[in-house]
């Protein structure tokens, strides 16, 4: 079964920093570009960012440029997120995403985590 | 920055045919996406590249792409159909999602 399952959120205070997993099974993890988007309570989806399957090629959202920083590990099946400085409108459920490349989409969705920043 | 703009909300009988718009700057010259969001769920891939069915949606999801607007159609809208839509396209090394229209089957 293809799926993605995301770890790592939680309460951290303003100025702090997290750091986000998203774990990869049942697909050749290292042959697709990933992503994560947010979603903040009750709002809408949010790209955040993108990497490339060689982890070389990385894209950001303006919101999030100079304070995220993804990465991945072929070796492990995993993709994170790490998360420095983080302010209150940071506070969302983060999705990692598969790239779909037929059409610059995300076809599959992990389950989401929360990060709350919070004081 | 480029942005995609919906109607907040859609209402279709049972049965019945939903169309949800999606507006952007020469959004016909792009690819649009379409996902689907159940409350307390992650989206769903619905449509891709403005007309294409993921495997296992059904057929009465399709979707169009010309000029600034982008339509998702439900055609035969069943109950189970009701959540949030929201488009989605790439721009400038950029992905940008819609601001979303929560589907009512009423």
């Amino acid at each position: 079964e293809v799926q993605l399952v995301e770890s790592g959120g939680g309460l951290v205070q303003p100025g702090g920093s997290l750091r986000l997993s998203c774990a990869a099974s049942g697909f050749p993890f290292s042959n697709y570009a990933m992503h994560w988007v947010r979603q903040a309570p009750g709002k809408g989806l949010v790209w955040v960012s993108r990497i490339y399957s060689d982890g070389n090629i990385k894209g950001y959202a303006d919101s999030v440029k100079g304070r995220f920083t993804i990465s991945r590990d072929n070796a492990k099946n995993t993709l994170y997120l790490q998360m420095n400085s983080l302010r209150a409108e940071d506070t969302a459920v983060y999705y990692c995403a598969r790239d779909f490349s037929a059409g610059d989409a995300f076809d599959i969705w992990g389950q989401g985590t929360m990060v709350t920043v919070s004081s | 920055s480029y942005e995609l703009t919906q109607p907040p909300s859609v209402s279709v009988s049972p049965g019945q045919t939903a169309h949800i718009t999606c507006s952007g700057d020469k959004l016909g010259e792009k690819f649009a996406s379409w996902y689907q969001q159940k409350p307390g769920q992650s989206p769903v891939l619905v449509i891709y590249q403005d007309s294409k069915r993921p495997s296992g949606i059904p057929e009465r999801f399709s979707g169009s792409n010309s000029g600034n607007t982008a339509t998702l159609t439900i055609s035969g809208t069943q109950a189970m159909d009701e959540a949030d839509y929201y488009c989605q396209a790439w721009d400038s090394s950029t992905y940008v999602f819609g601001t979303g229209t929560k589907v009512t089957v009423l």
